[in-house]
This record gives structure tokens, sequence and C-alpha cells, in this order.
């Protein structure tokens, strides 16, 4: 069955660093999101990407944080200057445009320290 | 007033009892309405959506959508061990676009032998 991969698993990175998660949708979607859920809340909206532009953001989706789909297959958020709160797990969805679901990949666990 | 609200639980039922998990939205935009389930430290899983008011049956699963009083439930039957997790209830405005998914907190389930 297909699935949405990310990589890495598990990111640990220094306060002020940039960091890159990237993400591979089912492939013949094209609605693509991010998604993050700091440990003990819900799931929050970052940013949704449809003809290799950005649909809509939240408000958490700010300067610091950036979209690309630089290959065919491969979908990345960039967030630079880490911040402590920016610690979550991430997660890259994708759905059909015929269908209304999104599929979740396994999530990638970002610790800020 | 919170965009999607649950319960957070924990919902206690016995192995092979029907579990009744409840939400609540204030957007009345929203057209398409789903059921995650979530294991703890992992990825949001679809289990059902549902856009029509009236009932949608899928397995154990049966998802309830009351669009005039903003409420959508989904009922598990005899419900397992395996199904302890948290269920989360998720909104969004269009069908087949790339719109944002809105969560709920997520309603825990806890099912005992």
């Amino acid at each position: 069955e297909p699935e949405v991969t990310q990589t890495p698993s598990h990111q640990v990175t220094q306060m002020g660093q940039e960091v890159i998660l990237r993400c591979v949708p089912i492939s013949n979607h094209l609605y693509f999101y991010w998604y993050r859920q700091i440990l003990g809340q819900k799931v929050e909206f970052l940013v949704s990407f449809y003809n290799n532009e950005i649909s809509e953001k939240s408000e958490i989706f700010d300067d610091q944080f950036s979209v690309e789909r630089p290959d065919g297959s491969n979908f990345t958020l960039k967030i630079r200057s880490t911040k402590l709160e920016d610690s979550a797990m991430y997660f890259c969805a994708s759905s059909d445009p015929g269908r209304t679901e999104a599929f979740f990949g396994q999530g990638t666990r970002l610790t800020v320290v | 007033q919170k965009e999607v609200e649950q319960n957070s639980g924990p919902l206690s039922v016995p192995e092979g009892a029907i579990a009744s998990l409840n939400c609540t939205y204030s957007d009345r935009g929203s057209q398409s309405f789903f059921w995650y389930r979530q294991y703890s430290g992992k990825s949001p899983e679809l289990i059902m959506f549902i856009y029509s008011n009236g009932d949608k049956e899928d397995g154990r699963f049966t998802a309830q959508l009351n669009k005039a009083s903003q409420y959508v439930s989904l009922l598990i039957r005899d419900s397992q061990p395996s199904d302890s997790a948290t269920y989360l209830c998720a909104v969004k405005r269009g069908t087949g676009t790339a719109s944002k998914l809105t969560f709920g907190t997520g309603t825990r389930l806890q099912v005992t032998l």
C-alpha cells in the first residue's frame, strides 16, 4: 500500500541551527501538507502546497519556515534559526485532488537543544 | 471557543463493548469530517471520513454526522485492546481540495480486558 515517507525519523539540533525535514508523498497525490504536534498538544496545521506554490498557511508558518518541492518526488520543510519551542513531531501529509482524505507520514521528531 | 472540541478522556470500556466518541465543531463551513487514530508517539492514521448527514459504517466503525447540531461521533463496536489509542476528530472546509484539517485534542480510549 502506498505511503508517505519522512526522513529523518528523529532530528536533534542546536538552537539557532537550520533543519530540513524531508517527505516523499504518495506518488499520484498533488496536495501536500505539513502539520506539527507539540508533545501533549493537538495536531496543528502549518502549510498546504499545490502546483508548486503555497495554498494556505497558518499563523505558525512565519518567515522562519519555508517549503519546497525540489524535484518530482520530495517535499521539504526548512526551519531556519530553530528555537526550543520548535521541538515537536512534524508530520507530512498528502492527498489526491479527487478525494477528500489526507494520509500522514510517520513523522519526524525534532528536538531543539 | 475551540474550533473542534473533544473530551480528552480517558474513556474506559470493557473488551467487546461499544465505545462512543464525540466531537463538536464551531465552523459551519466545515464540509468533511474525519476520524484518525493515533497511538502514542505515532502519526495519525485515518479510520474513516464522512460528509453527509447520517451514519456511515466501515467494519466495526460507524461515523455519525449531524451538521445542524455541529456534531460528529464515532462508534466502535466489539472494542478490542488494540483499539486503545487516542482518537482525533478533524474537520475540513472543502472536499477534494487543499483545505487544511483542523484537529481536536483527541479522546484517549482505553479498552480493558
